[in-house]
């Protein structure tokens, strides 16, 4: 059962772009959202994440929108650059149980 | 270490081979886990530990796959008879009992000959 759901799976986008990720979760109970960045070769590392009492949280270039009443929320990079282009993971849980992840997108920003 | 520590980094083994992996989770870190990440895919959970209760051992694909943390802290990934489709990255990643941050290693890539 899988319990977050991420679109697309792989994205292109411009240098200077907006780059969207989308997720949605089953679970009205999960109450921590967290985005994580992969590169390869390396281990996925948090980059920002959210909780279901605010709807927004930005940090630079990047920014979480929430939206409870629908169960999703995404992930928007503002100027994307090519040293953003790595494979990106959003994930949801409740409390401190273990984290649910999405299947993760690719995000490729050509020079 | 300041970081999730896993070993070996890289492991080459036989069909048919058991195979060990470690984890070194961050020190205080009540919580690990285990994922597999196949090339080019998303991460699939294997198994968690929460300090002294019962894994969540949902994960695991098949009883060929087995884990155990000593005295609440290093883990140990042991892929018994090992099979072709066993080859991906093995994550292991740590968390603070009152915490949701988790926190990865760098894995330990598994191929299987």
């Amino acid at each position: 059962q899988q319990q977050v759901k991420q679109s697309p799976q792989s994205l292109i986008v411009q240098k200077g772009g907006i780059s969207i990720i989308n997720c949605a979760y089953e679970n009205t109970a999960f109450d921590y959202f967290p985005w994580y960045q992969q590169f390869p070769g390396k281990g996925p590392a948090l980059l920002i994440a959210i909780r279901p009492d605010v709807s927004e949280k930005k940090e630079g270039r990047f920014t979480i929108s929430f939206n409870k009443s629908a169960k999703q929320f995404s992930l928007h990079i503002m100027d994307s650059q090519p040293g953003d282009s790595a494979t990106y993971f959003c994930a949801a849980s409740e409390g401190f149980q273990k984290l649910v992840f999405g299947t993760g997108t690719r995000l490729l920003v050509s020079p | 270490g300041a970081g999730v520590s896993q070993s070996p980094s890289n492991k080459v083994t036989e069909k048919g081979k058991d195979v060990e992996l470690r984890c070194d989770p961050i020190s205080g870190h009540t919580a690990l886990y285990w994922y597999r990440q196949s090339l080019g895919q998303g991460l699939e959970f294997l198994i968690y530990f929460q300090g002294n209760s019962a894994p969540d051992k949902s994960g695991l694909p098949s009883d060929r796959f087995s884990a155990e943390r000593t005295g609440g802290s290093v883990s140990t990934l042991t892929i018994q008879r090992t099979q072709q489709e066993d080859s991906a990255v093995y994550l292991c990643a740590s968390s603070p009992r009152n915490g949701n941050t988790i926190y990865f290693g760098e894995g330990s890539w598994l191929t299987v000959v």
